[in-house]
């Protein structure tokens, strides 16, 4: 069964310093990958994909994420994390054992960026 | 609207009450998702639509749950005889393609059910 695990419930970073938020998965297949960030009382909003090719995938707001098929992770960074960064952030798979398209969600990461 | 709405925001029912939730897709997106999200969880699988055709409900908890989307556009989620657990916020997303595997969803902000 596919899974996606998310190992920090709550990420704390100085403003300006670079951020990593992290995820692991299990899938029997080729893994599609999916970040989404949750502002509060705001729907989830896509930042990036991974479905084949380069390993660094970039995305919304200056975020990327690096995919690592040996570890079976596919971690969200950014360079200099900014206060309006704070959020909580889902990492998520396709389930392809499900109908085309349904996502497997971990249970989210809470960033808090401090000035 | 350009994104996906929902409707109510909020939901306040009495436990054995029915509920139902509104979904307004983005104009022309042929995949619709329900998704639960309980407090403090990630977002959990309910349902899928192509177009009219419910292809996947697998997800729903039981058979009080029921959706529809019966011209292929907005959709409903109706809960009847409501119970607390089934306190939560009700996300629903939608796709462009009906190939989605690959195709990132579009969340609305989710409706906001309390069951007291």
């Amino acid at each position: 069964a596919q899974s996606v695990a998310q190992p920090e419930d709550q990420v704390n970073v100085a403003e300006g310093n670079p951020l990593t938020v992290k995820c692991t998965y299990s899938v029997s297949g080729n893994p599609y990958l999916f970040w989404y960030v949750q502002y509060p009382n705001r729907g989830l909003q896509f930042l990036l994909k991974y479905i084949t090719g380069d390993n660094l995938v970039k995305g919304s707001y200056g975020f990327e994420a690096e995919f690592n098929k040996s570890q079976t992770s596919f971690h969200l960074k950014k360079p200099s994390a900014l206060v309006s960064d704070s959020a909580l952030y889902f990492c998520a798979v396709r389930d392809h054992g499900g109908s085309q398209g349904n996502l497997i969600f971990g249970k989210g990461t809470k960033l808090s960026v401090k000035p | 609207g350009a994104g996906v709405s929902q409707s109510p925001r909020y939901k306040v029912a009495k436990r054995g009450q029915d509920v139902a939730l509104r979904c307004d897709p983005i104009s022309g997106h042929v995949s619709l998702f329900w998704y639960q999200q309980a407090l403090g969880q990630g977002p959990e699988f309910l349902t899928y639509f192509q177009n009219e055709a419910q292809l996947d409900k697998s997800g729903l908890p039981s058979d009080r749950f029921f959706a529809e989307r019966p011209e292929g556009s907005v959709s409903t989620l109706k809960i009847q005889r409501t119970q607390q657990e089934d306190s939560a916020v009700y996300l629903c997303a939608s796709s462009l393609s009906n190939r989605g595997a690959t195709t990132e969803a579009f969340f609305g902000q989710g409706t906001r059910l309390t069951v007291v």
